[in-house]
């Protein structure tokens, strides 16, 4: 059974540009969660999707965004680009209140 | 508010040394979950265990083995005889059970397995 699925694996943008990361739950998983890991800052919370609404957002600004489509699927938007958005960005999916189950990430870096 | 914390911040050990990675979380939660994660360099978190809060059960897999307290809110996993391939960045988490569902990290132990 295929795990959690993230592409690009690699991004490289520039500053003021946009970026959208892409993400496919493992199937008959219906929360997606995306997480930022950005150098000395930890694992960080940013959005929960399940059956299509946003279920909770964490402390980061509304140039990051995303949705949740009927498939399940996710994509993370992430508008004027800062140098401090170069990050790992995991996306994650369980059943709800089950355990979360992590993809391999998507690294952003911007210049 | 709940929190993890995860005292070590790096560990280093010779192959086939046992080595104990420490956890202590606080949360108002009467009920919630507890994990261990492992980060290899590829950057995938790996799901290694999950513990609810009223099962205070020691686990063992293999070489791998958790150790819950409830009353010192520790929840620590201790690997026996380490092998090279258990370098990583080992993650402690907690998350309700119901409710916001997110989990809240501890800052990550680096662990490095020396031959």
């Amino acid at each position: 059974e295929a795990g959690v699925t993230q592409s690009p694996t690699h991004l490289i943008k520039t500053r003021g540009q946009q970026a959208t990361l892409r993400c496919s739950p493992i199937s008959g998983h219906t929360s997606v969660y995306w997480y930022q890991q950005a150098l000395g800052l930890g694992l960080q919370f940013l959005l929960w999707y399940d059956e299509g609404e946003e279920r909770n957002r964490g402390n980061f600004p509304p140039r990051f965004s995303g949705r949740q489509f009927p498939n399940y699927s996710s994509e993370l938007n992430v508008n004027a680009l800062e140098l401090e958005d170069s990050a790992l960005y995991l996306c994650a999916s369980s059943l709800v209140g089950n355990t979360i189950y992590f993809g391999e990430g998507s690294w952003l870096t911007v210049v | 508010a709940q929190k993890v914390t995860q005292a070590q911040t790096e560990i280093s050990v010779v192959e086939k040394e046992d080595v104990t990675l420490d956890c202590v979380y606080e949360t108002r939660d009467t009920t919630y979950y507890l994990f261990w994660y492992k980060q290899p360099p590829s950057g995938e978190l790996v799901f290694l265990i999950r513990r609810n809060s009223f099962d205070e059960q020691n686990e063992i897999s293999g070489r791998y083995s958790w150790n819950f307290q409830k009353s010192t809110s520790s929840f620590n996993f201790t690997i026996t005889a380490s092998q090279v391939v258990d370098s990583a960045v080992y993650f402690c988490a907690l998350k309700e059970i119901q409710g916001a569902q997110k989990l809240v990290f501890g800052q990550g132990t680096r662990l490095t397995i020396n031959p």
